[in-house]
C-alpha cells in the first residue's frame, strides 16, 4: 500500500522557537496533502489543504501566518508551526492523495510539545 | 459545517464479544469511511464504502453504507486485544471535498 511519512515522530522545542514538519509520499505523487491537528482523546481537525504548486486553502479559525505549508513537490509538504506557544502542543497529522477522487493516506503523526 | 455523530463514545467489551458502532450526519455523503487509530499513530483504513446500501467486509469487519446516504456501522465480530484502539468514521461529500471525521469510539477488549 501507499506510504506516507511524517519527520520528525516528535519535537519538544521552546515557546517562540519555530518548528518545521515535513509529510513524504514515499511510493507515489500526491497532488495534495492535507493537515490535521488532534488533540488529547478529539477527533482530527482539519487545518489546511495544499495542492502542489499553490497556496494551500486553510480552514477557518486557522492562522495562515502562524501556520504555514509548503508544498513545493508533488512528495514533500511542510508544516511550519511559527513562533509556538504552550497551547500549539499537539498531534499534526497529515494526510497524502495521488488525485482528485482518490482516497488519501495518513502519514504517522509528529507529536509537538512546546515549553 | 457538516458534523458527524459517532457512538458509542467508548466501549468495554470482552474478548470474544461482537462489536457495533455507528455514525450518522445531518448531510449526505458520497463515500464513508472506516479508520483505525492507534495511540501515538496516525489513522489506517479499514473499510472504505461508496455506495448506498453497499455492505462490505474485510476479515472480522463488516461495514454499511446506509440507504440514506447519511448514516453508517462498523461491526467486528470475535473481538480480540489488538482490536483496542480508536475507531473514526469519516465522510466525504465528493472527490475534491476533505474528509469529515466523527469524534471516535474508543475501544477497549477485557481479555
Amino acid at each position: 500500500g501507499a506510504v506516507v511519512s511524517q519527520h520528525p515522530s516528535r519535537v519538544i522545542c521552546k515557546s517562540g522557537t519555530s518548528v518545521k514538519i515535513e509529510c513524504r509520499s514515499l511510493d507515489f505523487q500526491a497532488t495534495t496533502m492535507f493537515w490535521y491537528r488532534q488533540f488529547p482523546k478529539q477527533s482530527l481537525m482539519l487545518m489546511a489543504t495544499s495542492n502542489e504548486g499553490s497556496k494551500a486553502t486553510y480552514e477557518q479559525g486557522v492562522e495562515k501566518d502562524k501556520f504555514l505549508i509548503n508544498h513545493a513537490s508533488l512528495t514533500l509538504s511542510t508544516l511550519t508551526v511559527t513562533s509556538a506557544h504552550p497551547e500549539d502542543s499537539s498531534f499534526y497529522i497529515c494526510s497524502a492523495r495521488r488525485t482528485s477522487g482518490a482516497l488519501g493516506y495518513f502519514g504517522p503523526g509528529t507529536r509537538l510539545l512546546v515549553l | 459545517g457538516q458534523q458527524l455523530n459517532q457512538s458509542p463514545q467508548s466501549m468495554f467489551i470482552q474478548e470474544g464479544e461482537d462489536v457495533s458502532m455507528n455514525c450518522t450526519s445531518s448531510s449526505i455523503f458520497n463515500t464513508w469511511l472506516w479508520y483505525k487509530q492507534d495511540p501515538g499513530e496516525g489513522p489506517v483504513l479499514l473499510i472504505a464504502l461508496y455506495k448506498a446500501g453497499e455492505l462490505t467486509s474485510n476479515g472480522r469487519l463488516t461495514a454499511q453504507f446506509g440507504i440514506t446516504r447519511k448514516d453508517s456501522f462498523l461491526n467486528i465480530s470475535a473481538s480480540i486485544p489488538s482490536d483496542v484502539g480508536i475507531y473514526f468514521c469519516a465522510g466525504q461529500s465528493s472527490g475534491n471535498t476533505p474528509l469529515v471525521f466523527g469524534k471516535g469510539t474508543r475501544l477497549s477488549v477485557i481479555a
